[in-house]
């Protein structure tokens, strides 16, 4: 088993741009979040998805859009990238009904220029 | 803001000792959680602590919570220089939303 699967692992975009990250996890898990982490920050939730065809608000949603696709899959969207959003993005699936602890894809460092 | 605030930032220590580090959280828990990160990679769970558990064990790993002060320790004993690494601890609230909150984690350096 992959586990949780994150596409791109480096991507540089310039301010205004648009781009998707992906995320796939391979372990049926229902619960999928999207976290920021900034140095001395830690990880700041963005959005979560407690189930599949459901998405709630974290700490930090703005200038994010998220999409449960199915299942297996919740995309991170940026739609006009700002500097501020330079950051290391991780993705994390959870099992909540039996061992609620959360797995992480390896993340994907993003810089806004 | 965060949730949880990890105590100290930073930790130093020699091969061998013992290292505690502090997580204190501002709202009513279900459960808490430690986690580690290695050198800006994914965090991997350690070990989950429920609101109506005062103590835990797992390997080296020993995790304390009260909730009447809303903190909680983790205790690493014997400490490897393969334990360095960052330390968070995590939080799931009583609104049963599944939304967890992190700290902002403290950062373990075990000398050889």
């Amino acid at each position: 088993n992959a586990g949780v699967t994150q596409t791109p692992k480096f991507q540089v975009l310039k301010t205004g741009q648009s781009m998707t990250l992906q995320c796939a996890q391979d372990m049926n898990h229902n619960s999928m979040y999207w976290y920021r982490q900034d140095p001395g920050m830690g990880l700041r939730l963005i959005y979560y998805s407690a189930s599949e065809g459901t998405t709630d608000k974290g700490e930090v949603p703005n200038g994010y859009n998220v999409s449960r696709l199915n299942k297996r899959e919740f995309s991170l969207r940026l739609e006009s990238a700002a500097p501020s959003q330079t950051s290391v993005y991780f993705c994390a699936s959870s099992d909540l009904a039996t061992n609620e602890k959360l797995f992480f894809g390896s993340g994907t460092q993003l810089s806004v220029l | 803001s965060q949730q949880g605030e990890e105590d100290p930032q930073a930790l130093s220590i020699q091969e061998g000792e013992n290292a505690t580090m502090n997580c204190s959280y501002k709202t009513s828990i279900n459960n808490l959680q430690w986690y580690r990160q290695n050198s800006g990679r994914g965090l991997v769970h350690l070990i989950l602590i429920r609101s109506n558990e005062r103590e835990k064990h797992s390997g080296r790993l020993r995790v304390t919570l009260d909730t009447s002060k809303k903190s909680s320790s983790l205790l690493i004993t014997a400490s490897r220089a393969a334990d360095t690494a960052s330390y968070f601890c995590a939080t799931e609230g009583t609104s049963g939303t599944y939304k967890y909150i992190f700290g902002t984690g403290t950062r373990l350096k075990v000398l050889a």
